[in-house]
């Protein structure tokens, strides 16, 4: 069973243009999490969406950022216009179902993003 | 409000013991995680608490108190693979759904031979 897949694993873009970064939750897991890690800092909490639907999106800064997770492909971070204060490490995670029991969240490899 | 709280940094040698604690203020506790992260890679995950007291996990146990707001890592016979950081996650409950995880910044651990 392979485990969360993100793509690119590393991203480059200059100040202004649109990064998109990719996340393929594992099988069987329909829950799709999105956290940023600043260097040195520990992991902010973005967005959390179910297939088609966002639960809660708290996290995410009120412009230029968007999720989608629809309901064939992988779920997607926008971000639009990007500035230099975006260059960070975007994680996501999945889980399966919700069981009182199993609370895990599974990460995947994370996307670093360089804004020059 | 949310509010975590763990040391920042904790050194220790090869075969000794290390607790991490961890205080919070969450709204909506659910229960506390912990979850490992090497050279900034993928974090996993090590352990979970939903209900007071300890749970054991090979050489890693967690503790939680519900009502102290508070929680503790604990790793045993330390190894040098055991160099990351460490954080405590407490999970939140959002409109009735689970497993929202507040980060803090977590805790260097440096083992040393």
């Amino acid at each position: 069973n392979a485990g969360v897949m993100q793509n690119p694993r590393h991203l480059v873009r200059r100040r202004g243009q649109e990064a998109r970064l990719r996340c393929s939750p594992m099988k069987g897991h329909s829950h799709v999490y999105w956290y940023r890690q600043l260097p040195e800092e520990g992991l902010k909490f973005m967005v959390y969406l179910q297939k088609e639907n966002i639960i809660d999106e708290s996290g995410m800064p009120k412009e230029r950022f968007s999720a989608e997770f629809p309901k064939e492909g992988p779920s997607i971070l926008r971000i639009q216009q990007v500035v230099r204060g975006d260059s960070a490490a975007y994680f996501c995670a999945s889980s399966p179902l919700l069981d009182l029991r199993d609370n895990e969240q599974f990460f995947g490899p994370g996307t670093r993003l360089t804004v020059l | 409000g949310q509010s975590l709280e763990q040391p920042s940094e904790v050194t220790a040698v090869e075969g000794a013991i290390v607790q991490i604690n961890c205080t919070y203020q969450t709204s909506g506790f659910y229960g506390l995680s912990w979850y490992q992260q090497h050279d900034g890679g993928a974090p996993t995950f090590l352990s979970y608490n939903g209900l007071d007291g300890l749970e054991e996990t090979g050489r890693f146990s967690s503790f939680l108190s519900r009502s102290d707001s508070y929680g503790y890592l604990l790793l045993q016979e330390l190894q040098m693979k055991d160099s990351a950081s460490y954080f405590c996650a407490p999970e939140a409950v959002y409109g009735g759904a689970t497993n929202k995880l507040i980060f803090g910044t977590g805790t260097l651990l440096a083992v040393q031979p």
